[in-house]
């Protein structure tokens, strides 16, 4: 059974436009969530991280909300650029199993000129 | 700063055969990771090692044996691989509340 799921498994965004990102999660002790962004034949790098004392984290042009409530999160990326097509996973773990992180399976983006 | 580097990059399988996946950073970090990528799957964690000595399944351990050799590498094993198990494999590291950091995969073909 997934705990963390990405149900798009792809979106495709016009450059210059806001790409918006969705990921849930199952297991409510996950308070620690990070976006790691992939490109082919490259391992994931970290993108942006939120703490579940927070509700939104932004860096530059990256801005992650959290809905404890709800169990989701998104990226947001405005604007949005060519260099951004990649592979985005969405990323949980717990404070009590702080060294295991589990992922989603990953929403590809493609931004088209 | 080299960070994570897995060996090999590329690997040819035959069922039943074994093998083992090197893993090793120069960032002293104390946690280590194995994933397997697969398509509609993502990132599935097989083992990780929280701190020297100390190893821990993870979603998808079957199949898979792991060593934490030293503080450095982390190396994965298939005993009897199996064509299930062709994957991209990524080792990562991390350190306390920070990222992981990971590799650039292993491509593992089983046949």
């Amino acid at each position: 059974d997934q705990q963390v799921k990405q149900n798009s498994p792809s979106l495709s965004v016009q450059e210059g436009r806001i790409s918006i990102l969705n990921c849930d999660y199952t297991n409510s002790m996950f308070d620690y969530f990070l976006w790691y962004k992939k490109y082919p034949a490259e391992g994931p790098t970290f993108l942006i991280s939120i703490s579940s004392i927070k509700d939104k984290n932004e860096d530059g042009r990256f801005t992650v909300f959290l809905n404890k409530s709800a169990k989701h999160l998104s990226l947001h990326i405005v604007p949005s650029q060519p260099g951004d097509s990649a592979v985005y996973f969405c990323a949980a773990s717990s404070y009590s199993s702080a060294s295991k992180i589990i992922f989603g399976s990953g929403t590809r983006l493609s931004i088209r000129p | 700063n080299a960070g994570v580097t897995q060996t090999p990059k590329f690997q040819v399988l035959k069922t039943g055969q074994s093998m083992t996946l090197q893993c090793a950073q120069d960032m002293n970090h104390n946690s280590m990771y194995w994933y397997r990528q697969d398509p509609g799957m993502g990132l599935r964690l097989i083992y990780y090692s929280a701190s020297e000595g100390t190893t821990d399944k993870g979603e998808v351990p079957n199949g898979y044996n792991v060593s934490r050799l030293n503080k450095r590498e982390f190396s994965l094993r298939l005993e009897s691989a199996a064509p299930s198990q062709t994957s991209v494999y990524f080792c990562a590291s991390k350190d306390r509340v920070q990222p992981q950091h990971f590799g650039d995969g292993t491509r593992l073909s089983i046949l």
